[in-house]
């Protein structure tokens, strides 16, 4: 079956620190793989995307993702987390753009 | 450029009732899918249309049922409202074709009584 898991639901990190958001999937063909972020009372925003090619993503905000097949994993990375990073985090896999499978997200919570 | 926007921001309904949701797609865009999110819920997939109509659906219901009309706005149409309907319901828009990035609409909230 077709799933994405984040297996953490809430994690709280110091404004500077480092982050890692953790996304494991499974997929039977190769997959497009995204991260989003949500503010409260917003929609989805697409931070980054992976569709093929180098594994190492760049997106908007200073975030990254790593896309390891063997481990099939897609972490979201950010080396230094401003207070404004606070928000709800989904991982998504698809075989296109659109008609996405989530996971349950991950709230990330900023200390100043 | 306008985004895509959702009507309306909240909703409260009851058990049984009916309710249309309704989306207008970003300028340029021609596909729009929808998506149920429960609390505490990544979103899900209900349908997507395209040219007015479905193409692709997920694991949900035949009383949800949708619309696509000529300016590709679109309708979310639940009937017989169940408690377990209540959730924020995403819009989101693109061009059809590979590698089209969607973008999604603030979402309506939905609260059955």
């Amino acid at each position: 079956a077709q799933s994405v898991t984040q297996p953490d639901i809430h994690i709280t990190v110091s404004e500077g620190a480092s982050l890692e958001l953790r996304c494991n999937y499974s997929y039977g063909a190769t997959p497009y793989l995204f991260w989003y972020v949500q503010s409260p009372g917003q929609g989805l925003q697409l931070l980054l995307k992976y569709f093929s090619g180098d594994t190492l993503v760049q997106g908007i905000k200073g975030f990254e993702a790593e896309f390891k097949r063997s481990q099939s994993s897609f972490n979201l990375r950010k080396p230094s987390v401003h207070w404004s990073d606070a928000a709800e985090y989904f991982c998504a896999v698809g075989s296109n753009t659109d008609k996405l499978i989530f996971g349950t997200g991950t709230r990330l919570q900023v200390f100043p | 450029e306008t985004g895509v926007t959702q009507s309306p921001t909240h909703l409260i309904k009851t058990r049984g009732q009916q309710v249309t949701l309704r989306c207008s797609s970003q300028s340029g865009h021609n596909t729009v899918s929808w998506y149920q999110q429960a609390l505490g819920q990544g979103p899900q997939f209900i349908f997507q249309y395209y040219r007015e109509e479905e193409n692709g659906r997920g694991n949900f219901p035949p009383r949800f049922s949708g619309l696509q009309f000529p300016n590709y706005s679109s309708e979310l149409n639940v009937n017989a409202l169940e408690l377990d309907d209540s959730a924020l319901y995403l819009c989101a828009s693109s061009l059809q074709g590979a590698a089209n990035e969607q973008f999604f609409g603030p979402g309506t909230r939905l609260t059955v009584l």
